[in-house]
């Protein structure tokens, strides 16, 4: 069975400096790793994935991801963090023996961006 | 192009009443999906269909019944609403060829059983 773990409830950043949301997770063949963010009263929205080859992911509004498979981890980080990137952030994985496209979430990390 | 579109975005039942959730996506993606999203769980997955005719339960499938009712469109029914599925409901869809495996998501429906 495949897991996520978000480690931290919520981020607390300044404005400017770096931003870094923690996930982990547990499958048993290849991991498929997802990023989304979903801003207040709103569906989520795709920020970036790591399917396969480089381990540094880039994505959407400046956000990027490493993947390290020694410690089943998927950080997502931001080297300048702005009021605008305050929202929910959901790390996802399949599990690449899977048939059909189930994505299991973590539980989600609320970020905090203040001035 | 929509995208994913869900009606309606806000509900409110009595329980033991049913209604039906609508989503339809505009981007030919074969796979289709409904969650929900309660506070502090993460979203969980109700129903699924890998193609036009196919569908299969997800995680927390009980309570609730689906239809594909072509490739467009995935409807989520509740037949008899319980207080307990007072939640966010959101579809979803995703291409699955090629190594498209990202969904895309609908803007919700707030969905309250008093």
């Amino acid at each position: 069975a495949q897991s996520v773990a978000q480690p931290e409830d919520q981020v607390n950043v300044a404005e400017g400096n770096p931003l870094t949301v923690k996930c982990t997770y547990s499958v048993s063949g290849n991991p498929y790793l997802f990023w989304y963010v979903q801003y207040p009263n709103r569906g989520l929205q795709f920020l970036l994935k790591y399917i396969t080859g480089d381990n540094l992911v880039k994505g959407s509004y400046g956000f990027e991801a490493e993947f390290n498979k020694s410690q089943t981890s998927f950080h997502l980080k931001k080297p300048s963090a702005l009021v605008s990137d305050s929202a929910l952030y959901f790390c996802a994985v399949r599990d690449s023996t899977d048939s059909w496209g189930k994505l299991q979430f973590g539980a989600g990390t609320q970020v905090v961006v203040t001035p | 192009n929509a995208g994913v579109t869900q009606t309606p975005k806000f509900q409110v039942l009595k329980t033991g009443q049913s209604m039906t959730l609508q989503c339809a996506q505009d981007m030919n993606h074969n796979s289709m999906y409904w969650y929900r999203q309660d506070p502090g769980m993460g979203l969980r997955l109700i129903y699924y269909s890998a193609s036009e005719g196919t569908t299969d339960k997800g995680e927390v499938p009980n309570g609730y019944n689906v239809s594909r009712l072509n490739k467009r469109e995935f409807s989520l029914r509740l037949e008899s609403a319980a207080p307990s599925q007072t939640s966010v409901y959101f579809c979803a869809s995703s291409s699955d060829r090629g190594y498209s495996y990202e969904q895309y998501f609908g803007p919700g429906t707030r969905l309250t059983v008093t």
